[in-house]
């Protein structure tokens, strides 16, 4: 069974700041999301990604298949990016995920 | 832009009550699951469904859950006899595919059992 790691578990930034949150899984896998919750409950795909880098807006994603981890950057960070941030893996065949235990940011102006 | 729905988004019920909880995936999406998160914890896997069928569960979709599509749009989550550790919110999720595809997920419900 799949194990995801998320780091850190809390992160306090200041505005403007580049943020970085790190997802570590144990068992190779051919695609990994990065979910964004927000406060009051309602969960967002940000990236699907399976090999290098993706960018949305301010928002970057890596991934590193051999060494088993992927990295979500947050470019000029502003206090409407403070949500929980998921990293999660396929765990069967027809795509159901496992879930990190998140990352909590609070992004102070 | 086509979206996932639940429907309640808040249900309270008593230990032993039934439940049925529901939601509407988009319109071509083929794959659905629910996941749960009870507070302060992380989001886990109940179920896939795919093709009218459980296609994956976990070993928490025990023998008191159970899923249905009755028609083309609606796809539920019953309880069939709540315990106080299903309080937890419900989430709905679909995709075009099973595999390596985006997952959109509802709002959720909450369920609370007192």
């Amino acid at each position: 069974k799949n194990e995801v790691e998320q780091s850190p578990q809390n992160l306090t930034a200041q505005e403007g700041e580049f943020i970085t949150i790190n997802c570590s899984y144990s068992v190779g896998i051919s695609a990994l999301h990065w979910l964004q919750q927000h406060p009051g409950g309602g969960i967002v795909s940000l990236f699907m990604l399976s090999s290098g880098k993706k960018k949305h807006g301010r928002l970057i994603a890596t991934i590193n298949i051999q060494e088993k981890h992927s990295s979500l950057h947050i470019t000029a960070s502003h206090p409407r990016d403070s949500a929980v941030y998921i990293c999660a893996v396929r765990g069967g065949s027809q795509g159901n995920l496992i879930f990190g235990k998140g990352t909590k940011l609070s992004v102070k102006p | 832009e086509p979206e996932v729905t639940q429907t309640p988004s808040h249900q309270v019920t008593q230990m032993g009550q039934e439940v049925i909880l529901r939601c509407v995936p988009i319109s071509n999406h083929l794959y659905f699951y629910w996941y749960r998160q009870i507070l302060g914890q992380k989001v886990e896997f109940l179920v896939s469904f795919y093709n009218n069928e459980i296609s994956e569960k976990s070993e928490i979709f025990d023998d008191q859950f159970s899923v249905e599509r009755p028609d083309g749009s609606n796809f539920t989550l019953k309880i069939r006899s709540t315990k106080l550790e299903d309080s937890a919110m419900y989430f709905c999720a679909s995709s075009v595919t099973g595999g390596k595809d985006t997952q959109y997920f509802g709002p959720g419900t909450r369920l609370t059992v007192l």
